[in-house]
């Protein structure tokens, strides 16, 4: 089983739909919980970090359920710009190395 | 600032040839990270460094070696290399504060062909 695992998608949606992709991690001691986004050729890039508590940046929202292993990312109101790669991200072992371990990708195109 | 760079953005290699990945950044990070990314695989990283004069293997560290002289380069060397190591290297370093977790900062990456 992989550490974490997402549907790869792609997910085609048009402009000002709402669309959510999931992900679930293996390791039920991970702490630290990111939403990295993927332009086709470019690096990753932080998209949000995700909290117990659930957090919000605009029209993204990110979940957190630690009993099911289990993170989530809203996006409402797509936009064109939104298309892009979404990678979850969950930390990996020791602490003291920063170490992170990243999804195989969640893929979004937005339609006009 | 710059951020974090690498160098070179494309290259093509024989099977067997030797070539060396540098990565710098100026952003006084201490954690350094080589990852390779493939269709369908992820990131998955090779090698990374907690600090000058340190590295230690990641994932996939096979084929690779690595060196950390100074604090704001990552150099990635592939000795002999093999049609396996065509892929897409990215390198990434964060700033450590304890025991929390930080953004990792990635450069542009460079494609890798071995014939």
């Amino acid at each position: 089983r992989k550490e974490v695992e997402q549907d790869p998608g792609p997910f085609n949606v048009p402009e000002g739909a709402t669309v959510a992709f999931n992900c679930t991690y293996s390791n039920s001691a991970s702490q630290s919980f990111f939403w990295y986004r993927q332009d086709c050729r470019k690096e990753p890039k932080l998209l949000m970090s995700v909290y117990s508590s659930g957090n919000e940046d605009g029209r993204f929202t990110a979940q957190l359920n630690r009993a099911s292993q289990y993170i989530s990312l809203l996006i409402r109101d797509s936009k064109l710009s939104d298309s892009a790669t979404y990678l979850c991200v969950v930390n990996g072992e020791p602490s003291n190395t920063g170490k992170l371990i990243f999804g195989q990708g969640t893929t979004l195109q937005v339609k006009p | 600032n710059a951020g974090v760079t690498q160098t070179p953005k494309f290259r093509v290699l024989k099977t067997g040839q030797s070539m060396t990945l540098l990565c710098a950044q100026d952003m006084n990070h201490e954690y350094m990270y080589w990852y390779r990314q493939d269709p369908g695989m992820g990131l998955r990283l090779i090698h990374y460094s907690v600090g000058e004069g340190t590295t230690a293997k990641g994932e996939v560290p096979d084929g690779y070696n690595v060196s950390r002289l100074k604090k704001q380069n990552f150099l990635l060397g592939l000795e002999s290399a093999a049609p396996s190591q065509t892929s897409v290297y990215f390198c990434a370093s964060s700033y450590q504060s304890g025991v929390a977790y930080n953004e990792q900062f990635f450069g542009p990456g460079t494609r890798l062909t071995v014939l």
